[in-house]
Parts: structure tokens; C-alpha cells; sequence
């Protein structure tokens, strides 16, 4: 069970878009539709923003959405905004009740 | 709202056993997915398992990775889950968090997490 892969990091100006690739396997990413992705910032509890690649929780912001092609989820921060800088993790679940997570990007708001 | 709470030992010896709680205010973990998750310095998070009630009994899932070290359980009179990791090394040295799962059929992710708890491993 490897981690999935993302950069390690991405920087934007105010109001533009980054997007974030989250690569793992067949077996995991590839087959399941359960990629969530999770913004952390340091010190702070890590806070839950796309579940089931694309769906929303209430509250988080509509500038953040999520997507999957193949082996690869994607999370694209549109009209991005300062308080956006800070550490996103993506998870997929990897079948047997198994869960594995990436290997973290940092986002800077330049 | 649920919240949770992640209290133990900052500071473990290697070979020793590393033990946390986590305090779950807001539910009972009688009908809880509880899992926990960690992250060395400056690597991303690793997923060591679940722990829920199934016919009034524990049922843990646990990474395999770490199966022979790792035990979690439920309180249900404190209303806590926890973590016991044996054997610990220096490579054990991460932030510990505790996150409800949301496991179903249509649905699986991690909400809400506690804000963590650093474990150093050292002599």
C-alpha cells in the first residue's frame, strides 16, 4: 500500500486557479470513487473539503471542487484566496477497508 | 457538535509503547467509526486504522503495515477511543490525530479530526 503521489507544492496570485493531482493505482484511486481531500493548516485540526471526489461538504466554499481521471483525482482551487495557503492531503480508499493517503502539497498564495 | 481530543505522552522511549486517547464529545462512540491517522515532520499522513462496535463487540481494522504493533479500542463509559503502538523507533516520531470515519456503502472520509497530539520518540 503506497502513498499516493502529489506534488510537493503549488503557488498561485489571488484570483488564480491551482489545481492539485493526486496519482495512485488501479486498485485504489483507479476503481474506487472515495477520493477526499483535506486542508491543514499547522496547528489546526485538519478540516474535511471534497469527499467522494467531487462532493462539497456544507460550508466549505464552491471554489473548491474535485474530479478523477483514471489513477489521477484532481482538487482545483479557483479565485484563489489568501487564507487558501496551507497543506492539502488527498485519501482514497483502497479496498478490504483499507485507507491511504498522499504525500501532501503545500499551496502559497503568492 | 461532534469534537475530539487527542491527549497522551509527548515524549516515549524507544522499544517502549506508545498510548494515546482521544476524547469524543458530542457522540458516543456506541455507534462510531473511530479511526487514527499520523504524520511524521515534513512527510504526509499515514492511516493506521479504524476501531467501531459491531453486536457489542470491537471490530478493528488496522494498517497492515503496522498490524503487529498496533491496538486500538473503545471506551464506552468515557466515551474514548484509543491507541497503543509497541516496539516504537524514532521513525514512530509523528503528529497523532484522531478523525471520525464515515464508512458506507456511498460514502467514506475522515470528519472531523482532533487538532493532533506530537509524539517524540527518544531516549
Amino acid at each position: 500500500q503506497s502513498a499516493l503521489t502529489q506534488p510537493r507544492s503549488v503557488s498561485g496570485s489571488p484570483g488564480q486557479s491551482v489545481t492539485i493531482s493526486c496519482t495512485g493505482t488501479y486498485s485504489d484511486v483507479g476503481i474506487y470513487n472515495f477520493v477526499s481531500w483535506y486542508q491543514h493548516h499547522p496547528g489546526r485540526a485538519p478540516k474535511l473539503i471534497i469527499y467522494d471526489v467531487t462532493q462539497r461538504p456544507s460550508g466549505v466554499p464552491d471554489r473548491f471542487s474535485g474530479s478523477k481521471s483514471g489513477n489521477t483525482a484532481s482538487l482545483t482551487i479557483s479565485g484563489l484566496q489568501a487564507e487558501d495557503e496551507a497543506d492539502y492531503s488527498c485519501c482514497s480508499y483502497a479496498g478490504s477497508s483499507t485507507y491511504v493517503f498522499g504525500t501532501g502539497t503545500k499551496v502559497t498564495v503568492l | 457538535q461532534v469534537q475530539l481530543q487527542e491527549s497522551g505522552p509527548g515524549l516515549v522511549k524507544p522499544s517502549e509503547t506508545l498510548s494515546l486517547s482521544c476524547s469524543v464529545s458530542g457522540d458516543s462512540v456506541s455507534h462510531y467509526f473511530g479511526s487514527w491517522i499520523r504524520q511524521p515532520p515534513g512527510k504526509g499522513l499515514e492511516w493506521l486504522g479504524f476501531i467501531h462496535y459491531f453486536v457489542d463487540s470491537e471490530r478493528p481494522t488496522y494498517n497492515p503495515s503496522l498490524k503487529s504493533r498496533i491496538t486500538m479500542s473503545l471506551d464506552k463509559s468515557k466515551n474514548q477511543m484509543s491507541l497503543r503502538l509497541s516496539s516504537v523507533t524514532a521513525e514512530d516520531t509523528a503528529f497523532y490525530y484522531c478523525a471520525r470515519l464515515r464508512d458506507a456503502n456511498n460514502m467514506k472520509y475522515f470528519d472531523p479530526w482532533g487538532q493532533g497530539t506530537l509524539v517524540t520518540v527518544s531516549s
